[in-house]
């Protein structure tokens, strides 16, 4: 079966600096994508970032970037130069390439910046 | 242009009553989703329609009905709503096969149901 962890319920960082969400994964499809959204306030879901389990570079966004670990079962996000905005949950999720498409989720870290 | 909306955005209503909430996405893709969001934030999968087909169900009570007239479209009624259900539901969808190369899942709004 397919798990997400997230271990960090919340976070603080101080504003303009980094910040590293941690996520691991338990799968045993040979293929699946890895996932990161963002939940503000205000409720929607926004996409961040995808890493593909065969891609060979970490995938970055802008700020965002995927510190993509196979080896260990990792997919920790990092937002660089944080900003107030960024205050929101952040949720990991993962999609098996054996799956019908739907995505299972982490339980979320909620990240808190501090002006 | 919308890409996935979702009618009403909050439902507030009496217990055992029946309800509906609504689903619409333009993006032409195959496949949609309805997620749970309960009160400690957890999302979870409930239903999947592809091409108006059912493919997954997960364990939910059968007073929860998934209705899909077209692929575009895919509504959940509810009935003889009970005070656990309240949560945030999410429509969302997103093209399948994932090898396809499309890879994100676009997530409605929300509709934050209250029973009291």
């Amino acid at each position: 079966a397919q798990k997400i962890t997230q271990t960090q319920p919340g976070m603080f960082v101080q504003e303009k600096e980094a910040v590293t969400l941690d996520c691991t994964y338990d799968t045993s499809d040979p293929s699946y994508g890895l996932f990161w959204y963002k939940q503000p306030s205000s409720g929607e879901m926004i996409f961040l970032i995808y890493q593909g389990s065969y891609d060979q570079q970490n995938a970055t966004e802008g700020r965002y970037s995927l510190n993509f670990q196979k080896a260990r079962k990792s997919a920790n996000l990092v937002i660089s130069a944080s900003q107030l905005g960024d205050s929101a949950m952040y949720f990991c999720a993962m999609r098996g390439v054996g799956s019908q498409g739907n995505l299972i989720f982490g339980k979320g870290t909620k990240l808190s910046v501090k002006p | 242009d919308t890409a996935v909306s979702q009618t009403p955005k909050y439902l507030v209503t009496q217990m055992g009553n029946d309800k509906s909430i609504k689903c619409e996405q333009n993006l032409g893709h195959d496949t949609m989703y309805w997620y749970k969001q309960d009160s400690k934030k957890f999302l979870k999968i409930m239903f999947s329609y592809n091409n108006k087909e059912l493919i997954i169900n997960e364990t939910v009570p059968n007073r929860f009905s998934p209705k899909s007239p077209d692929k575009a479209h895919l509504n959940l009624h509810i009935n003889s709503l009970e005070l656990g259900d309240s949560a945030v539901y999410f429509c969302a969808s997103s093209q399948v096969p994932w090898g396809a190369g499309l890879r994100e899942q676009f997530f409605g709004p929300g509709t934050r149901l209250t029973v009291l």
